[in-house]
């Protein structure tokens, strides 16, 4: 069965540090993965999406992929308490989404 | 920006009653989803449709069905409401036709309560 993944946490991470958020999948043929940020109480909304190895950054996100360990993380630099949310790790398995169950993340002031 | 609305954000049903959960989305998507989201599960696939009038079972399509007749709306039917179908209930949609890159755009959600 393909599946993804995560540490349900919560993650607690000071403001300012650099939160690291993880994820491993067991299907290798897993081409895409993707990373959504969930409030409580309000739906996913996706922030990144990686498709080949290697880093990924868009501000102060950076993706990561590394198939030949099936790994994938999201780094979260400056980390505000608005960074604070659960984290969705999504593989996209033969255009089938395999979804992680999330880690949640708290930010500390 | 793409939107995505559900009609309902909140319902309360007597278990076998019928529940109807519309979702309409206004950017032309071709793709789109129901999931059911419950704590420590992550999001599960009920149904999806990639074009009007087609639908496709997701992983969970049991004591459910959906329609579509027209692109913009796909809805979610419960033809006897059980009380393990209280849950959160996400429709989505994406912009590709016969495919699914995961870039899916959420609706706001809609939580049901079967008693």
């Amino acid at each position: 069965q393909k599946e993804v993944e995560q540490n349900s946490g919560p993650l607690s991470v000071p403001e300012g540090a650099i939160a690291s958020l993880n994820c491993t999948y067991s299907d290798r043929g897993s081409q895409s993965f993707f990373w959504y940020r969930q409030y409580s109480g309000k739906s996913p909304e996706l922030i990144m999406s990686i498709y080949s190895n290697g880093d990924k950054e868009d501000g102060r996100f950076t993706a990561q992929l590394n198939k030949a360990s099936q790994y994938v993380s999201l780094l979260i630099r400056d980390s505000q308490p608005s960074d604070s949310a659960t984290y969705l790790c999504v593989g996209d398995s033969n255009y089938q989404l395999i979804w992680g169950a999330g880690t949640k993340l708290i930010i500390k002031p | 920006d793409v939107k995505v609305t559900q009609s309902s954000r909140y319902l309360v049903k007597r278990t076998g009653e019928k529940v109807f959960l519309e979702c309409v989305q206004d950017m032309d998507h071709e793709n789109m989803f129901w999931y059911r989201q419950d704590p420590g599960l992550g999001l599960r696939l009920i149904y999806f449709s990639y074009d009007v009038k087609m639908k496709e079972k997701g992983d969970i399509p049991e004591g459910y069905s959906v329609s579509r007749e027209k692109k913009e709306r796909f809805s979610l039917i419960l033809e006897s409401a059980s009380t393990n179908q209280t849950s959160m209930y996400l429709c989505a949609s994406s912009p590709l036709a016969g495919g699914n890159t995961g870039e899916l755009f959420f609706g706001e959600g809609s939580r049901l309560t079967v008693l």
